[in-house]
């Protein structure tokens, strides 16, 4: 089955710090991975996607993410925080297995919260 | 453009009511997708639209939900005999033919069941 884990529930950093935002994956098939965010009261948006191209991904507001296999991660990353970063993400990974349908199984979400 | 908009924002009811819930997906995308978001189970997949037709129900909790999809548009997800256990965000999504990577989502309806 496929499935991704987010390591963090909950991470905490000063405005102008690095992010990291965890994530591992299990897949038998070359996954599809992506990155949405969701802030208080608004739909999801998708941040970036990863689909067996370049493995270094970049996506808005300037977050990036790297496709690891050996390590089977795609963790989430942008080099200084903002204070508009402070949302909940998901690591999220297309469900090849049952087709080419396209469902989306997500991660259980990470808080980020920015401090000022 | 427009994106996907849902109908209500909001709804309370009580239990064992039905209610229907509406998604209007981006013009001219084929696939759509319902998710539910909810505290305890984070957010899961319920039903894929290809046009009119739904290659999979899977997510599907129980008998007591179903959806349709009319005019390769509008979507309706109607939970009959609702409990407190439906209650949640409903997420709809949709995607433009052959890029099913790529849902829009939209805003949600918060399902309150009392």
């Amino acid at each position: 089955a496929q499935s991704v884990t987010q390591l963090d529930s909950h991470v905490s950093v000063s405005e102008g710090t690095p992010v990291l935002l965890r994530c591992n994956y299990s897949s038998s098939y070359s996954p599809s991975l992506f990155w949405y965010v969701q802030h208080p009261n608004k739909g999801l948006q998708l941040l970036l996607k990863y689909t067996s191209a370049a493995t270094l991904v970049k996506g808005i507001n300037g977050f990036e993410a790297e496709f690891k296999k050996s390590e089977t991660s795609f963790h989430l990353t942008k080099p200084s925080a903002h204070m508009s970063d402070a949302a909940e993400y998901f690591c999220v990974v297309s469900d090849h297995l049952s087709g080419n349908t396209g469902k989306l199984i997500f991660g259980q979400g990470t808080t980020l919260q920015v401090k000022p | 453009g427009a994106g996907v908009s849902q109908s209500p924002s909001n709804k309370v009811t009580e239990k064992g009511k039905d209610v229907e819930l509406r998604c209007d997906p981006i013009s001219g995308h084929t696939a759509l997708y319902w998710y539910r978001q909810s505290l305890g189970q984070g957010l899961e997949f319920l039903i894929y639209f290809q046009g009119n037709s739904a290659p999979d129900k899977s997510g599907l909790p129980s008998d007591r939900f179903s959806a349709e999809r009319t005019g390769g548009s509008v979507s309706t997800l109607t939970i009959q005999r609702t409990q407190q256990e439906d209650s949640a965000v409903y997420l709809c999504a949709s995607s433009a033919e052959g890029t099913t990577d790529t849902q829009y989502f939209g805003p949600g309806t918060r399902l309150t069941v009392l």
